[in-house]
Formats: structure tokens, sequence, C-alpha cells
């Protein structure tokens, strides 16, 4: 994927982990980044929009940042129900498209 | 509170033609764009295209030449096809609202999603 992120990610329940996305100034460098969160056997779902906001009802034990061309998806107390693949997306404008990162599959332990 | 429901035809042997559709429940297809994104099983997101309620559309660049969206405001509802269909295509495919705002936009809500199976 243009927008890399690492396929997977782990921590232990209270713990703070954090999911990178990496891309270049045709996307993330010039557009703003949105998170989806994916349960098991499920639809995405927002999670962060415009690379910090969060949509009503998401816990502000999620947030997001963005600087130069990578953003970055933390989640801080965590929780066994985010157990979860988490995706980045943004639009690209090389592509003239939207783009998603390949994923993160993330376990509590 | 928009709700989305994806459906289609059955199996689909390669060569053949998919075709998609997804109802808008909830609330107006003005103002949004409606968006088609698939998930072959086991891997990650990718993005089909996308329509207004006025018909304008953009299209993913690697399928541009194969894929047809349409809209249908007096049913509220918005169709994909996808022609000459390989085994590269099954997918779970689903649609969403994309919400525009200035500077940027989001997602938001998916519908469940529908597989389907291109298989000879």
């Amino acid at each position: 994927s243009v927008l890399t992120q690492p396929p997977s990610a782990s921590g232990t329940p209270g713990q703070t982990v954090t999911i990178s996305c990496s891309g270049s100034s045709s996307n993330i460098g010039g557009n703003t980044v949105n998170w989806y969160q994916q349960l098991p056997g499920t639809a995405p779902t927002l999670l962060i929009y415009a690379d910090n906001q969060r949509p009503s009802g998401i816990p502000d034990r999620f947030s997001g940042s963005k600087s130069g061309t990578s953003a970055s998806l933390a989640i801080s107390g965590l929780q066994s129900e985010d157990e979860a693949d988490y995706y980045c997306a943004a639009w690209d404008d090389s592509l003239i498209g939207r783009l998603f990162g390949g994923g993160t599959r993330l376990t509590v332990l | 509170q928009v709700h989305l429901q994806e459906w289609g035809a059955g199996p689909l042997k390669p060569s053949e033609t998919l075709t998609l559709t997804c109802a808008v429940y909830g609330g107006s297809l003005s103002g949004y764009y409606w968006s088609w994104i698939r998930q072959p099983p086991g891997k990650g997101l990718e993005w089909i295209g996308e329509i207004n309620h006025s018909g304008s559309t953009t299209y993913n660049p690697s399928l541009r030449s194969r894929l047809a969206i349409s809209v249908d405001t007096s049913k509220r509802q918005v169709s994909l096809r996808l022609t000459s269909v390989t085994a590269t295509d099954t997918a779970v495919y689903y649609c969403a609202r994309l919400v525009r705002f200035l500077g940027g936009n989001y997602f938001d809500p998916w519908g469940q999603g529908t597989l389907v199976i291109v298989s000879s």
C-alpha cells in the first residue's frame, strides 16, 4: 500500500498503543487523515477524522495526530474490546483517488 | 439516522458482469457523495469509486476501464457495475456515505457489506 502501516500491534490492558501510517506529500502531507476501526466480522466504522477529530460517541482514549507525511493513532487505557483491525485513509493528489493503509491488527494480550 | 444496505447477484463466473445496489435509508442523497469500497477475504480495504446525487463520479484509476457507478435519486439507490470480473474481484463490497467538509472528508456510515465470489 502507498500508505504504510505495521501489519500488527499488541498491548496489555491499560497500556497505550500507537499505530503509525506513513505516506508522502501527495497524500498525508497535503490532505487530512482518517482512521477506521474494523471489529472482527463487521464493517469498518469511523474512528478519527481530519487528523485528530473524534466523532461523537468515540471515547477520548482514541486520539490521532499527524506530522509531515506520517500520521499516528494512539489508544490509551487499552481494553479487550479494542482488539480489531485499524486502517488509515487519505486522498492522494497524484493518484486522484482515495487510499487506505494496509491495516494494522491490534491484539490485546 | 442514515442506514445503508447493499445487495447483489449470487456467485459469478470469470468474464461476467458484477452488479450491486446500495439503498440509502433515513436520509437524502443530496449533499453527499456515495462510495463503494471492497475488501478481499483476509485483506485490506480498496476504494472503488464514488458518485454524488447529480451523477458526478470519481473512479479508482485501476478499475476505471471496467467500472460504472450510477445513482437513482427516486429510489435513493446507488449502483455499481464492474465488467469482465476475475477471481481477484472476489471481495466483500461495502457502500459508504462520503461526508465532505472544508478541510477533508470521511466515510460514515458504512453498509454491512455483501460478499461477491468469482469462481469458475
